[in-house]
């Protein structure tokens, strides 16, 4: 079974800039993840959807970070405009359902100058 | 608050030794524990996981200790060694809502040969 496939894997952008990451889940999960994981720090969630509806957004900068998940398999996470406290490793999961183990990606390393 | 306190912040193990690693929770509304296994430049994967009926979990090396009463939950890694070298991180959420994972902030284990 293929895993959570992510790109880019890194990503070197200047403060203000646009970024948009890319998540493909696992075929058939119906639940897929988005968080932010700042060095040294555990995973934040940033938002869940559950097929292509949005189950929890609570802790997204809504003024900065988007998400979309259109046809409730592979997703996409935009940050514009970036700003320094942005660096971290952007994870994505997927699950069957919400309620059944995650599986997480690689992540995408983001640096921001 | 929804937060969980993750110790310590590193550890170094002999090989054959006992790795511990502590976890505390506020919200007693949690039920689900898991404990999940990072290692560089991947994302995290699932090790083991506790609900509150039990008070102890062991698949293989790898036991988790839970006291309900003291909201408190720890990894026990028996034997450890060298491939055990990754950072740890705890979790918890409340399962039966579906809820959000809130991680602990991690433990970076280094099991020396």
């Amino acid at each position: 079974e293929a895993g959570v496939a992510q790109s880019p894997r890194y990503k070197i952008i200047e403060k203000r800039q646009s970024v948009a990451f890319w998540c493909n889940p696992i075929s058939g999960h119906a639940t897929l993840y988005w968080y932010q994981q700042i060095l040294g720090q555990g995973p934040k969630l940033l938002i869940q959807f559950q097929n292509n509806g949005v189950v929890d957004d609570s802790q997204l900068p809504k003024d900065r970070f988007s998400a979309e998940r259109l046809k409730g398999v592979d997703s996409t996470l935009k940050i514009q405009p970036a700003k320094l406290e942005d660096s971290a490793v952007y994870l994505c999961a997927s699950s069957w359902t919400g309620f059944n183990e995650q599986f997480f990606g690689p992540g995408t390393r983001l640096t921001v100058l | 608050q929804q937060q969980v306190k993750q110790s310590p912040q590193s550890l170094i193990v002999q090989k054959g030794g006992i790795s511990i690693i502590n976890c505390a929770y506020e919200n007693t509304a949690f039920d689900y524990f898991p404990w999940y296994q990072q290692f560089p430049g991947k994302g995290p994967a699932l090790l083991i996981a506790i609900r509150p009926d039990v008070s102890e979990k062991k698949e293989g090396r790898f036991t988790i200790s839970f006291n309900k009463s003291a909201k408190q939950f720890s990894l026990h890694i028996m034997d450890s060694q060298p491939g055990d070298s990754a950072t740890y991180f705890c979790a918890a959420s409340i399962e039966t809502s579906g809820s959000r994972l809130t991680f602990g902030e991690g433990t970076q284990l280094t099991v020396n040969p």
